[in-house]
């Protein structure tokens, strides 16, 4: 089991346009977490994912950002006509059952705006 | 509100001396409290959990309820322990942990 899967790994855009991150589970995890980490700060929490289903989206912004996490294939963080303030660690933790605290955690997705 | 507090950025200890990690919270309900490390270029995992009480590579934590800390230590520090350390919560019910800034913990030989 190779664990969680980010990619990529590191990610450059240019203001205003589209970031996709993706995020592969472990084999056989049905939940997926994503978390953003700006600089100085600690793991925020975005999105909560179920297989096709949004759980608890409470920690998106409103406006540009979206997930989802289809039947098939990998969750992806979307983030539309990116600014600088986008710019960040963005971390994807799946898990066998619901609860965060039994989550794995991926390396992360570094993500800068120019 | 809950919070995670780790009041020191950046920590560098001597091989072999002890090291501790700071962490206060604020809940107001019962926590679950956790310390995730993430060495270089690797990702986040867990290390300990207060619930299990066990010991990690050496780690101990122990929940202070009256003071609502989570200090994270190791009486004798080794280099591979260098790495980021982050303290976090799990509030009952919630779908997500809550985390603390990080401190950087570098051993020097």
């Amino acid at each position: 089991n190779a664990g969680v899967m980010q990619n990529p790994r590191h990610l450059v855009r240019r203001r205003g346009q589209e970031a996709r991150l993706r995020c592969s589970p472990m084999k056989g995890h049905s939940h997926v977490y994503w978390y953003r980490q700006l600089p100085e700060e600690g793991l925020k929490f975005m999105v909560y994912l179920q297989k096709e289903n949004i759980i608890d989206e409470s920690g998106m912004p409103k406006e540009r950002f979206s997930a989802e996490f289809p039947k098939e294939g990998p969750s992806i963080l979307r983030i539309q006509q990116v600014v600088r303030g986008d710019s960040a660690a963005y971390f994807c933790a799946s898990s066998l059952t619901r609860g965060a605290k039994e989550a794995f955690f991926g390396q992360g997705t570094r993500l800068t705006v120019v | 509100a809950q919070r995670v507090t780790q009041p020191e950025k950046l920590l560098s200890v001597f091989k072999g001396a002890p090291v501790e990690l700071k962490c206060n919270y604020s809940y107001s309900g019962s926590p679950e409290l956790f310390w995730y490390v993430q060495y270089s270029r690797q990702r986040l995992q867990l290390l300990l959990r207060h619930i299990s009480r066990e010991s990690i590579k050496g780690f101990t934590a122990d929940l202070n309820k009256g003071e609502t800390s989570f200090h994270l230590k190791k009486p004798f520090a080794q280099e591979e322990d260098s790495a980021m350390y982050y303290c976090a919560l799990d509030q009952t019910g919630a779908n997500n942990l809550f985390f603390g800034t990080g401190t950087r913990l570098t051993v020097i030989p």
